[in-house]
């Protein structure tokens, strides 16, 4: 069984830092495109970024780009975002998927908040 | 402002039929498949289509997917109380290079 499991949310301050890790387990972690997705409070969801199998492929949503760092650790079958200068939009609930997103995390809460 | 355009909401009785309309652009619809992704309320979201009409494993026939040029079609035949959720199409958007949302539909049992 497919299982992902978000962790390393928190209450951050305006330009701070965080990084989110994710648990993979149930499937050969090193065969699939992985994926952030996140959801503003009362919002739609909006993807964040994805890496390929090996992570030489990387995309970001515009508004993330330069700030937001996307890795993979194959043989911890770990997905990590860093998230860098942290601002009040960037608060929201974020999820690790599968591909996009066959299969997806309970997801972390983070908010940037003074 | 989207990409990708969807109803704010639908609406039936039990039993009955909806459909929500996904509406994007050559980039996004017009090339690339789409899925859809139901989000019950307080949960994460779960794939319901992918590919444009596949059904995951689990996922009932009630539930079935089409596109057209650029366009998407949602169809929840036989609708249930325990359908109430807000659904999401999504795609590939080759100009944006990034996976882009609808706006969501929220489906109401009435």
């Amino acid at each position: 069984e497919v299982h992902l499991v978000e962790s390393g949310g928190g209450l951050v301050q305006p330009g701070g830092s965080l990084r989110l890790s994710c648990a993979a387990s149930g499937f050969v972690f090193s065969d699939y495109w992985m994926s952030w997705v996140r959801q503003a409070p009362g919002k739609g969801l909006e993807w964040v970024a994805n890496i390929n199998q090996d992570g030489t492929k990387i995309h970001y949503v515009d508004s993330v780009k330069g700030r937001f760092t996307i890795s993979r650790d194959n043989a911890k079958n770990s997905l990590d975002l860093q998230m860098n200068s942290l601002r009040a939009e960037d608060t929201a609930v974020y999820y690790c998927a599968r591909k996009i997103a066959d299969f997806w995390g309970q997801g972390t809460l983070v908010t940037v908040s003074s | 402002q989207s990409v990708l355009t969807q109803p704010p909401s639908v609406s039936a009785a039990p039993g009955q039929k909806v459909t929500i309309s996904c509406s994007g652009s050559r980039s996004n619809i017009g090339i690339n498949s789409v899925s859809w992704y139901q989000q019950l309320p307080g949960s994460a979201p779960r794939l319901l289509i992918h590919d444009n009409y596949q059904r995951p494993s689990g996922i009932p026939d009630r539930f079935s997917g089409s596109r057209s040029g650029t366009s998407a079609t949602l169809d929840i035949t036989g609708l249930q109380t325990g359908d109430e959720a807000d659904y999401y199409c999504g795609t590939w958007d080759s100009s944006l290079s990034a996976y882009v949302f609808g706006p969501g539909t929220k489906v109401t049992v009435l």
